[in-house]
This record gives C-alpha cells, structure tokens and sequence, in this order.
C-alpha cells in the first residue's frame, strides 16, 4: 500500500540553524501538507500545497518558514534560523483531493538546542 | 475561532464499547475527521463525516451532528490494541477548504 515517506526521522539542530525536511508524498496525490505536533500537544496545521504553489497556510507559518516542490517526488518544509520553541514533530499528509481524507507520513522528530 | 473539544482521558476494558464525544465550533465547516494515533507515530485515518449520522466501518462507526456541533467515535469489541489518542479534526472552509483543525485528542487505555 502507498505511503507518504519522511527523512530525516530525527534532526537535531542548533538555535539560529536552518533545516530542510524532506518528505514524499503518495505519487497520484495532488495535495501537500505540513503539520506540526509539540510534545504533548494538539497537531496543529501549518501550510497545504496545490498546483506548484501555497493554498492556504496558518499563522505559526511565518516568514522563517517556506514550503517547496523541488521535483516530480519530493515536498520540502525549511526551516530559517531555527529556534527553540521549534522543536516538534513535522508530519508530512498528501489527498488525492481536497475533498479526501489526508495520509499522514511518520513525522521528522525535530530537536533545537 | 476555531475550538475543538474531546475529553482528555478514558478508559475502558477489552471486549467493551467506548464512544468518544467531540464538540466543535469553528468559523466554517467541510467535514469532520477521526485519526487514531498511537505515542510517537502518525495519525491513521479513521473515519470521515460531512452528512449529519451515522458512518459505520467495521468495528468504528462516527455520527454527526453539525446543527449541534457534535460528532462522536464509538469503538465496539475493543481490543489492547485500541488503546491509543482519538482526534477529532475539522476541515476548515478556508480560501481551500483543506486545512484540519485538530482538538487535543482523547488518550484511551483499555485493560484486560
């Protein structure tokens, strides 16, 4: 069965760093998310992706952060100039539609220091 | 604003029946989404309600009620393995209508 990917599993960083965290969602899947869960908490919605360009995106997404489709394959979130309340894990979800249940990828457990 | 509420905790015994309750008030509505998650793994899907009542799949059948704001999981012969967070998630009625506002989740435990 299909499933969307995450790499890495766990990124430790430093505070001010920048990361990239890959993702590759299910192949006929036409819509991409980031979402992000702090220990302990709820799993909040960052940013949704169509078409080669951001639909919709929440508050949390400010400007330290940017969504990218560098292939036909992967779905990158970056991080700028990371700090400490960005420690979380980042799940990765395609659909198939807007309409669709989304598939959820295993999570980047991101760890700044 | 956007606010989802579940109970936080419950606990039930293996062959029992447990129904979560999720009450929402948001700025829009498109649906209403249950995951179970398990500590440390991602959410899986479990079922989808747009229609006011019942969706039955398997053991896990989820109502509607969207004139009340209310949505329920209930979970029938449950097993250890049940046990885990329930979320309720609501597709928002944005530009895109595809973000999920998640509530806190319930934490289930079911003892043998």
């Amino acid at each position: 069965e299909p499933e969307v990917t995450q790499t890495p599993s766990h990124q430790v960083t430093q505070m001010g760093q920048e990361v990239i965290l890959r993702c590759v969602p299910i192949s006929n899947h036409l819509y991409f998310y980031w979402y992000r869960q702090i220990l302990g908490q709820k799993v909040e919605f960052l940013v949704s992706f169509y078409n080669n360009e951001i639909s919709e995106k929440s508050e949390i997404f400010d400007d330290q952060f940017s969504v990218e489709r560098p292939d036909g394959s992967n779905f990158t979130l970056k991080i700028r100039s990371t700090k400490l309340e960005d420690s979380a894990m980042y799940f990765c979800a395609s659909s198939p539609t807007s309409y669709n249940e989304q598939f959820f990828g295993p999570g980047t457990r991101l760890t700044v220091l | 604003g956007q606010n989802i509420d579940q109970p936080t905790e419950m606990t039930a015994t293996e062959g029992a029946i447990v129904q979560i309750n999720c009450t929402y008030q948001t700025s829009g509505f498109n649906g209403l989404f249950w995951y179970q998650q398990h500590a440390g793994e991602a959410p899986t899907f479990l079922s989808y309600n747009v229609l006011d009542g019942l969706e039955e799949k398997g053991r896990f059948s989820s109502f509607l009620s969207r004139s009340k704001g209310y949505s329920y999981l209930l979970l029938k012969e449950l097993q250890m393995k049940d046990s885990a967070s329930y979320l309720c998630a609501v597709r928002d009625e944005g530009q895109a209508g595809t973000a999920l506002i998640f509530g806190k989740g319930t934490t289930l435990s079911v003892s043998s």
